[in-house]
């Protein structure tokens, strides 16, 4: 069964230490893996899209990795802000029948960022 | 750059009502969707059109139907509302390339 799951479902970090989220998939097969940050109250806003031949990708202070071969995948804040609470979603992009795609979601792993 | 536009942000129905969630985007993509957020759950697609014209059932389409009016605009009608329908609704639109989503502000529904 195509499953994405993400560790942990929250945490709590003090403003200006690092961390890092999960996602483990089981999804086959593979198109793309996309993180998305959801504000309190708000859309899903993409971070950072990892396709199957990338390992590293950063944007600013966040930074995600991908391991094909074990199907994880990781997003680490470096030098947190509080403007970093947020929700943070993984979602891995498969291929279906017809030419079309499917997206799978993880649940989220909420962070909050406290001063 | 209004991107996706969802209308009205916060409703209240009691049981059986009827109410249309309303989206529009600006950016010209061809895909739309309407997914649903509960707490401890991933977004689940309820509804979506891959181009104006066609609309296909998503994962949780019991209890809803949709209207792709046009290029821009999506609606998502509540036929008879229930209690299970009590989530907070998301339109996306997304370009074809990456599947990258766009996503409106959402729509926090309560039904009594």
């Amino acid at each position: 069964k195509n499953q994405v799951e993400q560790s942990p479902q929250s945490l709590i970090i003090l403003e200006g230490k690092n961390c890092t989220l999960q996602c483990n998939y089981t999804v086959s097969p593979f198109s793309n893996l996309r993180w998305y940050k959801q504000d309190t109250g708000r859309g899903p806003v993409s971070l950072t899209i990892m396709t199957f031949s990338e390992n590293t990708k950063s944007n600013g202070r966040y930074t995600a990795t991908l391991d094909a071969d074990t199907k994880q995948s990781s997003l680490h804040i470096t030098a947190s802000q509080l403007s970093d609470s947020a929700s943070y979603i993984c979602v891995v992009r498969t291929p279906i029948s017809g030419g079309y795609n499917k997206l799978i979601f993880g649940a989220g792993t909420r962070l909050a960022v406290h001063p | 750059n209004a991107g996706v536009t969802q209308t009205p942000k916060f409703q209240v129905l009691k049981t059986g009502q009827s109410m249309t969630l309303q989206c529009a985007q600006d950016m010209n993509h061809n895909s739309m969707y309407w997914y649903r957020q509960d707490p401890g759950m991933g977004l689940r697609l309820i509804y979506y059109s891959a181009s104006e014209g066609t609309t296909d059932k998503g994962e949780v389409p019991n209890g809803y139907n949709v209207s792709r009016l046009n290029k821009r605009e999506f609606s998502l009608r509540l036929e008879s509302a229930a209690p299970s329908q009590t989530s907070v609704y998301f339109c996306a639109s997304s370009e074809g390339r990456t599947g990258e989503l766009f996503f409106g502000e959402g729509s926090r529904l309560t039904v009594l």
